[in-house]
């Protein structure tokens, strides 16, 4: 059973910078993409950005363009989402998910609580 | 940008049979995935490419879509089916992925 284990997250200010990490028990290189995922307090699941292991494919959502970035350490089966910029309304539970294609996320990590506040 | 609708709330009596709708445009020409949270929990899959149902999911759960209209049908709810659920589309065009704003069921 493939697992996700999340790291990072806490309360930081608005305008600075966190770095999230979730890794991976089993890779697949060349299917495999971690999806990250936020859910906002009381509010629904937006999707983020997502990487392909072997780096291929990486694309990210309106909200967090230019400001959010995905890289992956193969070596360790971990992606990272570099967060800067961050605004008040970044506040969410983030989770990471793993996809395929146009699979559906069927394997996700436990979500981690990022607070962006002053 | 595309457009999941769903309602954002539905209440049934055990026993009774849940639907929970997703409306898109052409979403009958789309896979749609649903997802089941339960509070403080990770979302899990219950119905994938609109009508496959993973290893674990009881069978009461079932999914169809056509046209403007996805659908997720709960037979025979359960107190423990209460939670959001959620659609999801993947936007080809631009590559994003988009969840419908979610549906909070409640067995009551």
């Amino acid at each position: 059973q493939v697992q996700l284990v999340q790291s990072g997250g806490g309360v930081v200010q608005p305008g600075r910078s966190l770095r999230l990490a979730c890794t991976v028990s089993e890779v697949a290189f060349g299917t495999d993409e971690i999806h990250w995922v936020r859910q906002a307090p009381g509010r629904g699941l937006e999707w983020v950005a997502v990487r392909s292991f072997d780096g291929s494919r990486q694309s990210y959502g309106d909200s967090v363009r230019g400001r959010f970035t995905i890289s992956g350490d193969s070596s360790s089966n971990t992606m990272y989402l570099q967060m800067s910029g961050l605004r008040t309304d970044d506040t969410a539970v983030f989770y990471c998910a793993r996809g395929r294609g146009a699979d559906s996320f069927n394997v996700w990590g436990r979500g981690t609580l990022v607070t962006v506040s002053s | 940008s595309y457009v999941l609708t769903q309602p954002p709330s539905l209440s049934v009596a055990p026993g009774q049979t849940a639907r929970i709708t997703c409306g898109g445009n052409n979403i009958g020409t789309r896979s749609v995935h649903w997802y089941q949270q339960q509070p403080g929990q990770a979302p899990v899959v219950v119905i994938y490419y609109d009508t496959a149902r993973p290893s674990g999911i009881s069978e009461r759960f079932s999914g169809s879509n056509s046209e403007n209209t996805a659908t997720l049908t709960i037979s025979r709810a359960e107190a423990g089916d209460e939670g959001d659920y959620f659609c999801q589309v993947w936007d080809t065009n631009t590559d994003y992925w988009i969840f419908g704003g979610g549906t909070k069921l409640t067995v009551l």
